[in-house]
């Protein structure tokens, strides 16, 4: 048990399919983040949201959509997803923005996805 | 930009010492840190060294150069549960901007 709880642990879901990916965190952290992780590459940022705030946006396709109702949950909304966007999709949490010494992340176990 | 280096491999035997090594290239230096992702696991936190030296964990250390832009991640008395990928990382930006950028990670595997 990490603190963060992602929904679905696994997706399957065609090219036209609308579907939300889910992070919970349980650990009172203000900054949650949302990462992609492909095989043999880095795990690349996509969002982050701090107290609530969506800070950053690392130039990620409009096909992918951000929500962040409050500092315990966060979504991840798909639409009209490609092949290539095929990947483990990991949610995470810390206490500060900093990512390391006194903030580092906690990850969730991450969604496996797959687009057909 | 920032940019991480990192063996993709390592192999080594149960009770033995390994060393992975971690190169980086950053326009701003907030310190290293270390996750551990075991397969179909969550990445988790290892280890951080903000200043030069030697920063212990039990059977792990974390070893930071900043005049080098280098650091390793020593692991000791190897255990097969320590198969896993290894990330090294950096902090990079400042304020509501700051974000951290991992390295390729590295696979290791214990022979028993």
């Amino acid at each position: 048990e990490t603190g963060v709880t992602q929904t679905p642990r696994h997706l399957v879901m065609g090219m036209t399919n609308k579907k939300s990916l889910k992070c919970e965190q349980h650990l009172g952290h203000n900054a949650m983040y949302w990462y992609k992780q492909s095989a043999k590459k880095p795990l690349e940022l996509m969002f982050v949201y701090n107290f609530k705030e969506q800070t950053e946006n690392n130039s990620v396709p409009s096909r992918f959509s951000p929500e962040c109702p409050n500092s315990s949950h966060l979504f991840l909304h798909l639409h009209t997803l490609q092949p290539e966007d095929s990947a483990l999709y990991l949610c995470a949490s810390s206490q500060g923005l900093e990512g390391a010494g006194r903030s580092p992340l906690h990850f969730g176990n991450g969604t496996r996805l797959t687009v057909t | 930009g920032q940019s991480l280096e990192q063996p993709s491999e390592v192999t080594a035997v149960e009770g033995a010492i390994v060393q992975i090594n971690c190169t980086y290239q950053t326009s701003g230096f907030y310190g290293l840190s270390w996750y551990q992702q075991h397969d179909g696991g969550a990445p988790t936190f290892l280890s951080y060294n903000g200043l030069d030296g030697l920063e212990e964990t039990g059977r792990f250390s974390s070893f930071l150069s900043r005049s080098d832009s280098y650091g390793y991640l020593l692991l000791q008395e190897l255990q097969m549960k320590d198969s896993a990928s290894y990330f090294c990382a950096v902090p990079s930006g400042s304020g509501s901007a700051r974000q951290l950028t991992f390295g390729s990670g590295t696979q290791l595997t214990v022979l028993p």
